[in-house]
């Protein structure tokens, strides 16, 4: 099984909301990924967690806030966005170890939550 | 530092006919390479990866992929196109680090 799942599929939210998007996986991975994509272009990346902690920030501004809960489970919490901000949120997961190769170096990913800001 | 280059923003080609994506790369050491598919509105889904074993990948969906590293090349083929196949392609490399690096993506386009 090599699924990771994400909720909502869609979000549509005001300036001024607070929301969350979710991001699941049971594979044992302990490398979760945040990435913002725009259309027609490649994801950007936004956060990595490795081990449960916090290992890139890529510069991202605050009001996107990760959290992962424990191994299995990787949140965006998201206040006081911009109509920029709209895009799709994709999530990835890997093994997580540096030392092997083969399976433990990809990424998988989710579906993603299509965003709209208005 | 690593970098992936994508030759070609956009392919089209005619369905049953060969499929090329060309897909080169920069790296300090032998490097982990992928390849990519997304669907409108949908998330990436592996076709295939290069780890240092074969130079010659199959993945799926009858497509493959052949690291030659005196080119620096990693290009995607496909013997003959299927219209599911029209989507974007990104070729993906990692570092030590296990940092992944996107190509800019080709759009490939399939026409009946």
């Amino acid at each position: 099984d090599t699924e990771v799942t994400q909720t909502p599929k869609h979000l549509v939210m005001g300036m001024t909301n607070k929301k969350s998007l979710k991001c699941e996986q049971h594979m044992g991975h302990r490398a979760m990924y945040w990435y913002k994509q725009k259309a027609k272009k490649p994801p950007e990346l936004m956060f990595v967690y490795s081990y449960e902690k916090l290992s890139i920030n890529e510069s991202v501004p605050s009001r996107f806030s990760p959290e992962c809960p424990n191994s299995s489970l990787l949140n965006l919490h998201l206040h006081a966005l911009q109509p920029e901000d709209s895009a799709l949120y994709l999530c990835a997961s890997r093994q997580g170890s540096n030392r092997a190769r083969g399976r433990e170096d990809t990424q998988y990913f989710g579906p993603g939550t299509r965003l709209t800001v208005l | 530092a690593q970098s992936v280059t994508q030759l070609d923003s956009h392919v089209s080609v005619s369905e049953g006919t060969p499929v090329l994506l060309r897909c080169n790369y920069s790296s300090s050491y032998s490097p982990s390479l992928f390849w990519y598919v997304q669907h409108p509105n949908k998330g990436l889904q592996l076709l295939l990866k290069y780890t240092s074993a074969a130079t010659l990948v199959k993945g799926i969906n009858g497509f493959e992929a052949e690291f030659k590293k005196s080119e620096t090349s990693f290009h995607l083929t496909k013997p003959s196109a299927h219209m599911s196949d029209a989507a974007e392609y990104f070729c993906v490399v990692s570092d030590r680090r296990n940092q992944f690096y996107f190509g800019t993506g080709t759009s490939l386009t399939v026409i009946p």
